[in-house]
């Protein structure tokens, strides 16, 4: 079974300055793909970067950053310059690639809350 | 514009009522899948659907049940079996299910159930 860890329940951030968001990973699986999404107050959740288990570079995608460390199974999301709209619940979630009763299914980790001051 | 819709956005029942949650996607998307998040908690799967007329549970479909019967919708029933079904459903879809195709979300539907 897949599991996904998010440590910090909340994290504080002055605005214009970077934050590193923790996540870690257990699965027995070798492909896997890691995604993080961001869930406002509004509650719909968007999608902000993936990295997956085969990819040697770590992922970017504008401010948002993954700090894919596969020997630890972790997958830190890094926010640069933060912004007063990035104030949200941020979630880190796998996805095994593989055959089996796991297939296909995204497991989340309990999420961070991300505030940012001004 | 392309996206997925849920509707309503907030729904009232009482208790004992089975209650119908509707997906619709004009994404193209093969898989489509339905969440549920109680309050500052992360997404758990309940059903999900790789293809039309085919659907699996997820890790917590007791009480709810789902059809595919056309590529664009997923309705969700919330039954009257389910112990507690006040929470946030989101419904999700993706071109597949695995790879790097990441899902796309709907707007959501709060359950109040009382």
């Amino acid at each position: 079974a897949q599991k996904i860890t998010q440590t910090q329940p909340g994290m504080f951030v002055q605005e214009k300055e970077a934050v590193t968001l923790d996540c870690t990973y257990d699965t027995s699986d070798q492909s896997y793909g890691l995604f993080w999404y961001k869930q406002p107050s509004s509650g719909e959740m968007i999608f902000l970067i993936y990295q997956g288990s085969y990819d040697e570079q770590n992922a970017t995608e504008g401010r948002y950053s993954l700090n894919f460390q596969k020997a630890r199974k972790s997958a830190n999301l890094v926010i640069s310059a933060s912004q007063l709209g990035d104030s949200a619940m941020y979630f880190c979630a796998m996805r095994v690639n593989a055959g089996g009763t796991s297939y296909g299914k995204l497991t989340f980790g309990q999420g961070t809350i991300l505030t940012v001051h001004p | 514009d392309g996206g997925i819709t849920q509707s309503p956005k907030y729904l009232f029942r009482k208790e004992g009522q089975n209650v119908t949650l509707s997906c619709e996607q004009n994404l193209n998307h093969d898989a489509m899948y339905w969440y549920r998040q109680d309050p500052g908690q992360g997404l758990r799967l309940i059903y999900y659907s790789q293809i039309v007329n085919d659907f699996q549970k997820g890790d917590i479909a007791e009480g709810y049940s789902v059809s595919r019967e056309k590529k664009e919708s997923f309705p969700l029933t919330v039954t009257s079996a389910q112990k507690n079904p006040t929470a946030f459903y989101l419904c999700a879809s993706s071109m597949g299910l695995a790879g790097g195709h990441e899902q796309y979300f709907g707007p959501g539907t709060r359950l109040t159930v009382t």
